[in-house]
């Protein structure tokens, strides 16, 4: 079945730690996206990507970082420098030009 | 900096009756416009997509209507079940490159 996979569902970060959330399609789109989801709030957009080796800052991107080695997969990594890292995370893809987005179930991050 | 309103915020109704959910966005220059349902811990489900050019879009018991010049959109579901329950995003695109913008959505609980 084609769909954006994203893994793992829960994370827990100590004070201090890095982690990555992982982010697969394989609906061969162009486009990748984060967004961090808070309680009682929109999505806000933490980076995107619109070809592979490249990527671009979005509303919120201090604290995290990204990668797009391969067409299929966007790992963000949520550092130690991100002070409230707590929230869901959710990853999306689209065709460029068409712009019906689809969404992965999300990634819930808590620090513990 | 567009800005997406979403009223009411929350909503219950009785099974079967007829929802009417609102939108607006101060900036009509939109490429395209999305609703999505959300599910409680879940990842966002892609209901309908209207073209800036269309008035509107329906599938099933959906409907979206789309008011560009004046920032406004509605969704209709008519006969609701109480499996329409979720959070409904109104998710208006900024350009060909899916720049979306979101709200804050509205809650939504169908009583048997």
């Amino acid at each position: 079945d084609g769909g954006i996979t994203q893994s793992p569902k829960y994370l827990f970060r100590k004070e201090g730690q890095n982690v990555t959330l992982s982010c697969e399609q394989n609906l061969n789109h162009d486009a990748m996206y984060w967004y961090r989801q808070d309680p009682g709030q929109g999505l806000r957009l933490i980076y995107y990507s619109q070809i592979v080796n490249d990527f671009q800052k979005g509303d919120i991107a201090e604290g995290y970082s990204v990668s797009r080695e391969k067409k299929e997969s966007f790992p963000l990594t949520v550092t130690s420098a991100q002070k409230n890292p707590t929230a869901f995370y959710l990853c999306a893809s689209m065709f460029r030009g068409q712009t019906e987005a689809f969404f992965g179930q999300g990634t819930r991050l808590t620090v513990v | 900096k567009q800005e997406v309103t979403q009223i009411p915020a929350a909503l219950s109704v009785p099974e079967g009756e007829n929802l009417v959910l609102n939108c607006s966005f101060t900036d009509s220059a939109i490429y395209n416009l999305q609703w999505f349902r959300q599910d409680p811990g879940k990842g966002l489900t892609s209901l309908l997509l209207i073209q800036s050019s269309q008035r509107e879009q329906t599938s099933g018991r959906l409907n979206a209507s789309l008011d560009k010049s004046s920032g406004r959109s509605t969704l209709y579901i008519a006969a609701s079940q109480p499996g329409d329950s979720a959070t409904y995003l109104c998710v208006p695109a900024a350009d060909s490159w899916g720049k979306l913008q979101f709200g804050a959505g509205t809650q939504v609980v169908v009583t048997p």
